[in-house]
């Protein structure tokens, strides 16, 4: 299967500290997103990084990718309190004679004041 | 712009009673994709369109779910009749692809998603 698996699968840290999710998937890629979903609310994305990138920033942000052990990770730098939500990795590869882009289980990210 | 705009956003209905779901997505994105999460089976890809053109259904779990796109403003996925198995959140997600099906997916943009139960 493409797609990709989260690590952990909760992760509960204070405000300030970071948090580091991980990511890990199965087929060769297109590029890897991550994106962001508040509780009862839809996703939004955060970042994508194309497979023949290693490392890339936004804000806060930052993502890692290592196409050689099929794993990313997603780095969120002095959180706060507003960074509660679950993180979600999705893998754009071939599948089934379409591109399609699958997404993993989820990472539930609780920032406590 | 308003981004994707789906309704009803809860719907409650009994076994055996039809559901439709509507879309409506960024205007100028020409790809619409149905997903669907349960804490189960997390987010599945049902169907996705390219150009109004349904590229991809292989994720649409069985006959009784359907999905159209009449022009590029407006899709709907609907499920006849409706058991209680379907109860999940569906998201309509669209994009802008530049290179066409069967080329890199970009960014997804998501609406607030159509939280249904069937009882």
């Amino acid at each position: 299967s493409q797609q990709g698996e989260e690590d952990p699968q909760a992760l509960s840290i204070q405000e300030g500290e970071n948090a580091t999710m991980n990511c890990s998937y199965k087929t060769s890629i297109n590029n890897l997103q991550w994106y962001r979903q508040n509780s009862g609310r839809g996703l939004v994305h955060l970042i994508l990084i194309r497979s023949n990138e290693r490392e890339k920033h936004s804000g806060r942000l930052r993502v890692t990718l290592d196409t050689s052990k099929k794993s990313s990770s997603l780095l969120i730098t002095a959180s706060r309190a507003a960074d509660t939500a679950s993180y979600f990795c999705a893998t754009d590869g071939f599948s089934g004679g379409y591109n399609k882009l699958i997404f993993g289980a989820g990472t539930r990210l609780a920032v406590h004041p | 712009d308003a981004g994707v705009i789906q309704s009803p956003r809860h719907e409650v209905t009994e076994m055996g009673q039809e559901v439709t779901l509507r879309c409506k997505p960024i205007s100028g994105h020409n790809s619409l994709f149905w997903y669907r999460q349960t804490m189960m089976r997390g987010l599945e890809l049902l169907i996705y369109f390219n150009n109004n053109v349904p590229i991809d259904d292989s994720g649409m779990p069985e006959d009784r779910f359907s999905a159209k796109m009449p022009n590029a403003s407006f899709s709907t996925l609907k499920i006849q009749p409706s058991e209680p198995r379907d109860s999940a959140v569906y998201f309509c997600a669209s994009s802008l692809s530049l290179a066409g099906p069967g080329t890199a997916t970009g960014e997804l943009f998501f609406g607030e998603g159509s939280r249904l139960t069937v009882l």
